[in-house]
């Protein structure tokens, strides 16, 4: 069965960069699509965007656009988020999540967060 | 784009009550609603998908229902362990938008 597992936890302050991590194991990671969900403390769910590890085919919610990038990495079956230039409203946990790997048209296999703190 | 609004925002039930959450989208997403559960310091899990299936090893207490733009997450017979969040998100579109939460109490 499909595991992620993402990279560890982020103290940045205001205007550094960061990328952090989801790997995949147990399933054909080029054959599905990754999103990316953010959670801000004390908060709901947001969609960050998706991407599709075989192709890189990407898709960004409108709130998200400009604002971060995703990508893949197929060698190592890994995905990223990615940021030029933190806020301190980027202060949250970001979650990985992949959409379908249990034939679900859902997001059906999640990481275990990365909790991002900016200050 | 479109937008989920659920209802309530939140509630109160009591061990063995039954439960209704509903997400309504601003336009038609056929039958693409999934609803999530949160506990707190916890990853989401998938509940139901596509409106009305039940995810591998969810309780058959949970149940959903609905299509176009109004939706349906029921619990039968709330359990201690179902105090949680819970959120809805279409995925007709490929912005998989989530509902704002239903946070579930003990009353």
């Amino acid at each position: 069965e499909g595991q992620l597992v993402q990279s560890g936890a982020q103290v940045k302050e205001p205007g550094e960069s960061l990328k952090i991590s989801c790997r995949a194991s147990g399933y054909s990671f080029t054959s599905y699509w990754m999103g990316w969900v953010r959670q801000m403390p004390g908060k709901g769910l947001e969609w960050m965007g998706i991407i599709y590890a075989g192709d890189s085919d990407t898709r960004y919610s409108p709130s998200f656009q400009g604002q971060v990038t995703i990508s893949v990495d197929k060698s190592i079956s890994t995905a990223f988020l990615q940021w030029n230039s933190l806020k301190a409203s980027d202060t949250a946990m970001y979650y990985c999540a992949t959409r379908g790997i249990t034939g679900v048209d859902a997001l059906d296999i999640w990481g275990q967060g990365t909790m991002v703190t900016v200050s | 784009d479109i937008q989920m609004t659920q209802s309530p925002s939140s509630l109160s039930a009591s061990v063995g009550d039954r439960v209704t959450i509903t997400c309504r989208a601003s336009q038609s997403i056929s039958a693409h609603l999934n609803w999530y559960q949160q506990k707190p310091g916890k990853v989401p899990k998938l509940l139901i998908y596509t409106a009305s299936n039940l995810q591998s090893g969810v309780p058959s207490r949970f149940s959903g229902s609905g299509s176009g733009t109004d939706f349906t997450l029921t619990i039968s017979s709330l359990q201690p362990e179902d105090f949680a969040t819970y959120y809805c998100q279409q995925t007709f579109t490929m912005t998989y938008v989530f509902g704002q939460g239903t946070k579930v109490e003990i009353k």
